[in-house]
């Protein structure tokens, strides 16, 4: 069945440090691909996507590329702030609903 | 606010009771979602509905649990003879399907519903 593999957190970076958050999936033909991003107090939102092979998805200075050969889609910021101190959630689309990795915690401190 | 609403915040119950969790999505989406979420993990899919229509069950889905969208609006998940092991965040989200202009995957989710089993 479908399913997503996170590294487990928390990861504890300092701000401005670079930021991976690695992912990877296992799934029957060539399912779209999202982080979602829950900050302290709120619902799960959308950070960004993509819907086929060799597509960035981006969004707030986040990146993630839908690499098919690897399984993956490794969420990516160059310089993290602070305010990005959240849960992110790595999912595929399977049949009509998403399926979920288990989140991996970022701490950014100033 | 327009966004997806969920009560109660927060339940406590003693084994065996019943609750019931309402979800009013956002006032246009056709799609409405229900998971689970413990902690650690990440969002469980329970069922969805196509407006008043419920289209998919999780196969982890007890008989305990049923839910229901008259009118295709709002949404309640009710949970009879809890165990403790239903502790969960329940998380209600909706969405406009494709052909609806919806955009692929994007759901909207509530702040969910906290149910504590004692």
């Amino acid at each position: 069945g479908n399913s997503v593999t996170q590294m487990e957190g928390p990861v504890t970076l300092s701000e401005e440090a670079f930021l991976t958050i690695n992912c990877t999936y296992t799934a029957t033909g060539y399912p779209s691909l999202f982080w979602y991003v829950q900050y302290p107090g709120e619902g799960l939102q959308l950070l960004l996507k993509a819907t086929k092979a060799d597509d960035k998805g981006s969004n707030k200075g986040f990146e993630a590329t839908y690499r098919k050969e690897t399984t993956s889609f490794h969420l990516e910021k160059g310089s993290v702030q602070v305010s990005d101190s959240a849960v992110y959630f790595c999912a595929l689309k399977g049949f009509q609903k998403l399926v979920f990795g288990t989140g991996t915690r970022l701490l950014v401190s100033p | 606010d327009t966004g997806v609403s969920q009560n109660p915040r927060h339940k406590i119950t003693k084994r065996g009771q019943n609750v019931t969790f309402r979800c009013d999505p956002i006032s246009e989406h056709n799609r409405l979602y229900w998971y689970r979420q413990t902690l650690g993990q990440g969002p469980e899919f329970l069922t969805y509905f196509q407006n008043e229509a419920q289209l998919e069950k999780s196969r982890l889905l007890s008989d305990r649990f049923s839910a229901e969208r008259p009118k295709g609006s709002f949404s309640t998940l009710e949970i009879q003879r809890t165990e403790q092991g239903d502790s969960a965040m329940y998380l209600c989200a909706s969405s406009l399907n494709y052909s609806s202009g919806g955009l692929v995957g994007e759901l909207f989710f509530g702040e969910g519903s906290r149910l504590t089993v004692l």
